[in-house]
């Protein structure tokens, strides 16, 4: 099976500006998970989506939300974007659920907020 | 907020000596996992081990699991320079909540 896939693996945006990243989990699976990555803060989780409802959310502002299609793939979006919000976005995929069995991970999207 | 702690933070050792690498965490877990993260790429799943379990080998690396202190151990055995990551437990509670991760260990394998 094909792995995690992620894209774009490189951004590069202007404060204000929005973003949308894009993550293809392992076929069949229907759990998608977002983490953001930063050296001060860990891995923070952002949101899990399964069978394209949000089922759960991490403690972020507004300005950060996704969605999941009936293929299971995932977008985030980040509007109005922020300094702090340059980070390693990564997804992770999972057949049932984030929390209770093994988490895939994608490469990571690497955006980069000037 | 981090569930889980990584002790210590950074590791240097030399090839072929063995590592050792501890998770602590505050409430009771459905299961435990350890992954690895060479700079800057995605998270490689190594072991879960789940609450009922104690000890669980895969290959070159041990994890050990003590509910009643609340904490984990991964054991790498004969390092070898690839082994050079962070490593991060990650606990997984009841339910659908999802896993959270600890701030990792910084391995260095000195070939």
């Amino acid at each position: 099976k094909a792995g995690v896939t992620q894209t774009p693996r490189y951004l590069i945006k202007t404060r204000g500006q929005q973003v949308t990243l894009s993550c293809s989990p392992i076929s069949g699976h229907r759990s998608v998970s977002w983490y953001q990555q930063t050296p001060g803060q860990g891995l923070q989780f952002l949101f899990e989506y399964f069978s394209e409802t949000q089922r759960n959310k991490g403690n972020f502002p507004g300005r950060f939300s996704g969605r999941q299609f009936s293929n299971s793939r995932s977008e985030m979006n980040v509007s109005t974007l922020e300094l702090g919000d340059s980070a390693l976005y990564l997804c992770a995929s999972s057949p049932m659920g984030a929390g209770q069995e093994t988490q895939y991970f994608g490469p990571g999207t690497r955006l980069l907020v000037l | 907020s981090q569930q889980g702690e990584e002790d210590p933070q950074a590791l240097s050792i030399q090839e072929g000596e063995n590592a050792t690498m501890n998770c602590s965490y505050k409430t009771s877990i459905n299961n435990l996992q350890w992954y690895r993260q060479n700079s800057g790429r995605g998270l490689v799943h190594l072991i879960l081990i789940r609450s009922n379990e104690r000890e669980k080998h895969s290959g070159r690396l041990r994890v050990t699991l003590d509910t009643s202190k609340k904490s984990s151990s991964l054991l790498i055995t004969a390092s070898r320079a690839a082994d050079t990551a962070s490593y991060f437990c990650a606990t997984g509670l009841s339910g659908n909540t999802p896993l959270v991760f600890g701030k990792g260990t910084r391995l260095s394998v000195i070939a």
